[in-house]
């Protein structure tokens, strides 16, 4: 148990489905992150937000969508998506987004299969 | 660009000692984190260098040389719970963490 939790665990969606994944961390913390996970590939940040306000989109295709209504809650909103963003999509937080250790804590991941 | 260069898998026997390497070429150095990853499970950290030399956590070690843009992690009395990927990233200039593809350790009784 990080701290740091995400809902749905797992995700089968057809492409023309909407859906969104949430998480939420219980942590204090202030910066929070999207990232991809494929099999055999680094880890792919999406979207960071520090103090609610996106600091990063490292050029993610617009249909997916983040949300960061309060520093504890982030959401990604899916839409029209491909068989290739199937992969496990990992939340995480830190205390901010600076130096120093602040190591970032995730959550468990949803799995989503794209259909 | 930007890169993290690991082995992707090591086998290892239990009781033994196994060292993974971690070489970097990144826009800046904010520090070298190791995480470990559970099939099925979240990454959860490890350790974390921003200064050249060894830091030791138990049975965990992790060694830092910044001028030559190597890192490695030492495992100590190896249980088969250890047996998980263990994943390098480096925070660069912009303080965003850049992540290696992991390395699978697998260890055999």
């Amino acid at each position: 148990e990080t701290g740091v939790t995400q809902t749905p665990r797992h995700l089968v969606m057809g492409m023309t489905n909407k859906k969104s994944l949430k998480c939420e961390q219980h942590l204090g913390h202030n910066a929070m992150y999207w990232y991809k996970q494929s099999a055999k590939k680094p880890l792919e940040l999406m979207f960071v937000y520090n103090f609610k306000e996106q600091t990063e989109n490292n050029s993610v295709p617009s249909r997916f969508s983040p949300e960061c209504p309060n520093s504890s809650h982030l959401f990604l909103h899916l839409h029209t998506l491909q068989p290739e963003d199937s992969a496990l999509y990992l939340c995480a937080s830190s205390q901010d987004e600076t130096g120093g250790p602040n190591e970032q804590f995730f959550g468990p991941g949803t799995r989503l299969t794209v259909l | 660009g930007q890169n993290i260069d690991q082995p992707t898998e090591m086998t290892a026997t239990e009781g033994a000692i196994v060292q993974i390497n971690c070489t970097y070429q990144t826009s800046g150095f904010n520090g070298l984190f190791w995480y470990q990853q559970h099939a099925g499970e979240a990454p959860t950290f490890l350790s974390y260098n921003v200064l050249d030399g060894l830091e030791e956590k138990g049975r965990f070690s992790s060694f830092l040389s910044r001028s030559k843009g190597y890192s490695y992690l030492l495992l100590k009395e190896l249980q088969m719970k250890d047996s998980a990927s263990y994943l390098c990233a480096v925070k660069d200039s912009n303080y965003q963490l850049i992540w290696g593809a992991g390395t699978k350790l697998i260890i055999k009784p």
